[in-house]
């Protein structure tokens, strides 16, 4: 099963562009990279996925170098609303009795 | 949009009563799970059913149980609450994507026990 290491907090600005590593020296071939949102009582929220290379959508960009053993989240200019914990995680994506590890997460503080 | 519902946002109750968390989903999704989290442990997986009927030991099964009776509900049950189990009680269920999975998560019960 693949861990994930991504730091424990960050903070940055309003209007500043936030990237949040994560590490997974383990990756299977297999593996899909997940992120979630979580805000204070209340459930973990799906942002993105990805495999490789880039993801793009509304919200966030994911960066997946070559080799796949780590993922940058992207949040371009972020407001407070986006002050929350974050979550990275791997697994496979078609098994689907499998489920996911989840780490400690990074606390993201934005401040104005 | 997929919802996924739990029975109580708040819940208080007594040491050694039998306790029932309930949760429902509505998109068909095979799978439902049931986590805990605690500040600074993250989400930790009680149990997980992948069918109706059938059920899977999560990280830290002690002291709980599980029921899935219909597709679109899975009961978490406290058989005898005890204080160490105040927690944030998440329900989620996961669906296949194109070949990626995907957890949606219920808004939690927060159960504390006296």
């Amino acid at each position: 099963l693949a861990k994930t290491t991504q730091p424990i907090s960050m903070d940055s600005y309003e209007g500043q562009e936030v990237n949040i590593t994560c590490s997974h020296n383990n990756i299977a071939t297999n593996d899909y990279i997940t992120w979630y949102q979580q805000f204070p009582s209340q459930g973990p929220r799906f942002i993105i996925q990805g495999y490789k290379t880039k993801v793009t959508n509304e919200v966030a960009s994911l960066f997946i170098p070559a080799d796949r053993k780590s993922s940058t989240l992207s949040l371009p200019r972020v407001s407070l609303s986006d002050t929350a914990v974050y979550y990275c995680l791997v697994g496979p994506g078609w098994d689907s009795n499998y489920q996911l590890i989840w780490g400690a997460g990074t606390k993201l503080i934005i401040k104005p | 949009d997929v919802k996924v519902t739990q029975s109580s946002r708040y819940l208080v109750k007594r040491t050694g009563e039998k306790v029932f968390l309930e949760c429902v989903q509505d998109m068909d999704h095979e799978n439902m799970f049931w986590y805990r989290q605690d500040p600074g442990l993250g989400l930790r997986l009680i149990y997980f059913s992948y069918d109706v009927k059938m059920k899977e030991k999560g990280d830290i099964p002690e002291g709980y149980s599980v029921s899935r009776e219909k597709k679109e509900r899975f009961s978490l049950i406290l058989e005898s609450a005890s204080t160490n189990q105040t927690s944030m009680y998440l329900c989620a269920s996961s669906s296949h994507q194109g070949g990626q999975t995907v957890e949606y998560f219920g808004p939690g019960t927060r159960l504390t026990v006296t």
